[in-house]
């Protein structure tokens, strides 16, 4: 099993680009999510996705957009790439909804300039 | 809104001692409080979870304690080596679906 993986691994955008980040697990997980992780402040939910097909928004969702394209994949997406925007980008996922271990994928690290 | 505080953020410490890492939450209504291991430049791998109704757990050299009346938690590592130096984060659910993290403790083993 590959766990989750995340691509790409780094991605360098001016401000305004759009772009995706792409998420996939082989565990045949039901709960998927996506945070950023920004210093000194830890990790902050951006959206998560309970089951296939529904979506949900988490703590810092402005500026981001989600797909969970079936039960393996949930990507993320950045309509209009602001400064404010660089970050590390982590996907996770649980077997379930809730008080569950979160497996995570190795990260992306996006720099808006 | 849950706060979770972690203190110190940086821990030196010799190879062979035993440490404690601190972990302290606002609010005690949690479902559960996890403690993650995030090596540099890498995703974070979950080392224990205690459910709310439990008081510890231990897996190996860890032992991770929870007290939710007084919204702390601690993780202790016993013998500690150069291979245990990461940042150690912890993180309460709060919610469905709701995690909330800390900032985390960069420890480093000194050989």
């Amino acid at each position: 099993n590959a766990g989750v993986t995340q691509t790409p691994k780094f991605q360098v955008l001016k401000t305004g680009q759009s772009m995706t980040l792409q998420c996939a697990q082989d565990m045949n997980h039901n709960s998927m999510y996506w945070y950023r992780q920004d210093p000194g402040m830890g990790l902050r939910l951006i959206y998560y996705s309970a089951s296939e097909g529904t979506t949900d928004k988490g703590e810092v969702p402005n500026g981001y957009n989600v797909s969970r394209l079936n039960k393996r994949e949930f990507s993320l997406r950045l309509e209009s790439a602001a400064p404010s925007q660089t970050s590390v980008y982590f996907c996770a996922s649980t077997p379930g909804v809730v008080k569950e271990t979160q497996y995570f994928g190795p990260g992306t690290r996006l720099l808006v300039l | 809104k849950q706060e979770v505080t972690q203190i110190p953020a940086a821990l030196s410490v010799p190879e062979g001692e035993n440490l404690v890492l601190n972990c302290s939450f606002t609010d005690s209504a949690i479902y559960n409080l996890q403690w993650f291991r995030q090596d540099p430049g890498k995703g974070l791998t979950s080392l224990l979870l205690i459910q709310s109704s439990q008081r510890e757990q231990t897996s190996g050299r860890l032992n991770a304690s929870l007290d939710k009346s007084s919204g702390r938690s601690t993780l202790y590592i016993a013998a500690s080596q150069p291979g245990d130096s990461a940042t150690y984060l912890c993180a309460v659910e709060a919610g469905a679906n709701n995690l909330f993290f800390g900032t985390g403790t960069r420890l480093t083993v000194i050989p």
